[in-house]
């Protein structure tokens, strides 16, 4: 079955830019009618919704945090990906990647990403 | 942004227990509504999407209700794997909004 797998620095300098990516197994990235998306979860607290991408590259993004991010997609890796610029240590976060048609179905098991000098 | 928010924050219960977690809306999001999973140190899990309908693989003691503004939760006979924490979503208008979360833990 398809799973998701997340990747990157778990630690980030204050105002450098944060880059994850997510790898999709058991099943090709362009199949089907999917949004591919990212979501975080700050230690203890709820969880953030952060945008999505289509197989069509088409975007969408949490306007609070629309001005510092980028996914993008590469699916002739099968994998998507995920950039945040000038953080601070407010993004320290578990970061998921997750699959999904109307919301999410599909999560990965997530990445702590730290924001610290 | 549409805030969700979840009632009560925590509740202790026993095995076996009928448990009921409610979600209410800032403001009417038709059916658009999701419930997740999730245990300690571990992603979440998709139970519920549209408001009552259950995720491929996901026990029948898990039901889902409501529409508009206030939805419902509902675990028949809770079970030692269930205790964990709960958190609904709507994706009527973005971008999707996550309530805050329902605590279930052992009594």
């Amino acid at each position: 079955q398809v799973q998701l797998q997340e990747s990157g620095p778990g630690l980030v300098k204050p105002s450098q830019t944060l880059s994850l990516t997510c790898t999709v197994s058991g099943g090709s990235i362009s199949s089907g009618s999917y949004y591919w998306s990212w979501i975080r979860q700050p230690a203890g607290k709820g969880l953030e919704w952060i945008g999505r991408i289509y197989t069509s590259g088409s975007t969408n993004y949490n306007p609070s945090l629309k001005s510092r991010v980028t996914i993008s997609v590469d699916t002739s890796k099968n994998q998507f990906s995920l950039k945040l610029s000038s953080v601070t240590a407010a993004d320290t976060a578990v970061y998921y990647c997750a699959r999904g048609m109307t919301t999410v179905t599909l999560w990965g098991q997530g990445t702590l990403v730290t924001v610290s000098s | 942004d549409i805030q969700m928010t979840q009632s009560p924050s925590s509740l202790s219960a026993s095995v076996g227990d009928r448990v009921t977690i409610t979600c209410r809306a800032s403001q009417g999001i038709s059916n658009y509504l999701a419930w997740f999973q999730q245990k300690p140190g571990k992603a979440p899990k998709s139970l519920i999407y549209a408001a009552s309908s259950l995720q491929s693989g996901v026990p029948s003691k898990f039901s889902g209700s409501g529409s508009g503004t206030d939805f419902t939760l509902t675990i028949s006979s809770l079970q030692p794997e269930d205790f964990a924490t709960y958190y609904c979503q709507q994706y009527n208008s973005y971008p999707p909004t996550f309530g805050p979360g329902t605590k279930v833990d052992i009594k």
